[in-house]
């Protein structure tokens, strides 16, 4: 069985200041971790993925993650906020066994303010 | 860069009816899924679809739904007769392969409304 859970439902930051965006999970197997973002409508966009390489994930527009297992985490953080990053982020964790599902965070809504 | 396409992007149906919701996954893709997300809720797996039949499944996935590859390009889940709980954004995903760094990318939803 696998779970994600998403500490946040709402974030709000300033523009030019850190995000930090928390993520727990668990899972049976050892999991592959994403992040995907959701501006309004639109799909589902791969920020990034943890598939047991290196634990510090980089991803597009600025935003990392980092794999800890001790702590069950995949937090997402990126250093300085711009107002085109205010969407949707899910947490999404995949067992490590081919052509899975993905069990999907319930989401935390970015807000950037001026 | 290719994407996965779904239409319609918005579907208004009368309880009872059938639909059919259509997705495009991207063309050298071998793996196919479709989720949905109630509003104000978390993003839920419905179905896996390889090689012609259903890979894997969720509860929700019950008798009413079905899904089918009827050409090379569609991908197409069918809800014979809808309730009112149907009501949800549908998103279409597709994979290239197995591979652990194969990503899934997504469409941008159907949302389909049930009255």
């Amino acid at each position: 069985a696998q779970s994600v859970t998403q500490l946040d439902s709402h974030v709000s930051v300033s523009e030019g200041t850190p995000v930090l965006l928390r993520c727990n999970y668990s899972s049976s197997y050892s999991p592959s971790l994403f992040w995907y973002v959701q501006h309004p409508n639109k799909g589902l966009q791969l920020l990034l993925k943890y598939t047991s390489a290196a634990t510090l994930v980089k991803g597009i527009n600025g935003f990392e993650a980092e794999f800890k297992k001790s702590e069950t985490s995949f937090h997402l953080t990126k250093p300085s906020a711009h107002m085109s990053d205010a969407a949707e982020y899910f947490c999404v964790v995949s067992p490590a066994r081919a052509g899975n599902m993905l069990t999907f965070g319930g989401g935390t809504r970015l807000m950037v303010k001026p | 860069e290719p994407e996965v396409t779904q239409t319609p992007s918005h579907q208004v149906t009368q309880m009872g009816q059938e639909v059919i919701l259509r997705c495009v996954p991207i063309s050298n893709h071998l793996y196919f899924y479709w989720y949905r997300q109630i509003l104000g809720q978390k993003v839920e797996f419905l179905v896996s679809f390889y090689n012609n039949e259903i890979s894997e499944k969720s509860e929700i996935f019950d008798d009413q739904f079905s899904v089918e590859r009827p050409d090379g390009s569609n991908f197409t889940l069918k809800i014979r007769s809808t309730k009112l709980e149907d009501s949800a954004m549908y998103f279409c995903a597709s994979r290239e392969g197995p591979a652990l760094v194969d990503t899934q990318y997504f469409g941008p939803g159907t949302r389909l409304t049930v009255l």
